[in-house]
């Protein structure tokens, strides 16, 4: 089956550093993706990988390795308004997009 | 770049009535539409996929009589509850593919529209 890991819940303190990782197993691989959702609201796009390595982006970076299926996003810098949830998804060799169930990130004072 | 708008952002409705909802590719034109549904605290569950001018393409257990999808044109789909009750209450988000950053695979998110069946 097809699978994305993302933990649950994180918690971190304003102006600090976090690194939200994401494992996959996904039947082929054409790319992943990160996005924010705060509360109530939509979806926006982050990033997009789909070659090894890392993609920065202002305070927010996304890491990819295809060979361990592993991603992760970090910010830094951290702010108040980064309190949301961060979504992990996967693009399968069938362009299907797999959703994680997402991580969400409380940053505290 | 790749706004994509939806309409209404909120609706309260009778049980019984129909709604529908409109999700619009303002600055590009979209291969590919989605809707998705999402009820509190939980992930989005995709109920649907369409591409213009062809049936939509349903998920498990989405009851395509029920969400009637219509992709008229590269920039509007819409979804139209029908018969709606409380159970279907949920935020609902379309996403369109196609935008000019992130690949040709990234989905831009609509606003979403609140349900609220009484």
């Amino acid at each position: 089956g097809q699978n994305i890991d993302q933990p649950t819940e994180m918690t971190a303190t304003e102006g600090a550093i976090v690194q939200i990782n994401c494992t996959y197993q996904t039947s082929g691989f054409n790319g992943l993706f990160w996005y924010q959702q705060h509360a109530g609201e939509a979806p926006t796009f982050l990033s997009y990988n789909v070659l090894d390595g890392l993609e920065e982006k202002g305070r927010f970076s996304s890491f990819l390795s295809r060979s361990k299926g592993y991603s992760y996003l970090l910010l830094k810098e951290l702010q108040m308004k980064d309190s949301a949830s961060y979504l992990c998804a996967v693009t399968d060799s069938n362009y299907q997009l797999i959703w994680g169930a997402g991580t969400k990130l409380i940053i505290k004072p | 770049g790749a706004v994509v708008s939806q309409h209404p952002s909120r609706v309260i409705c009778k049980s019984g009535t129909s709604v529908k909802i409109e999700c619009r590719s303002l600055d590009f034109q979209a291969t590919t539409m989605f809707w998705y549904r999402q009820f509190p605290k939980q992930s989005l569950m995709l109920m649907a996929t369409s591409n213009e001018g062809s049936k939509a393409t349903y998920e498990q257990g989405v009851e395509k009589d029920k969400f009637l999808i219509n992709h008229a044109s590269l920039t509007l789909s819409t979804l139209t509850v029908t018969s709606a009750h409380p159970e279907d209450s949920s935020f609902y988000i379309c996403s369109a593919k196609g935008g000019p950053s992130g690949g040709l695979e990234t989905q831009y998110f609509g606003p979403g529209t609140r349900l609220l069946v009484l």
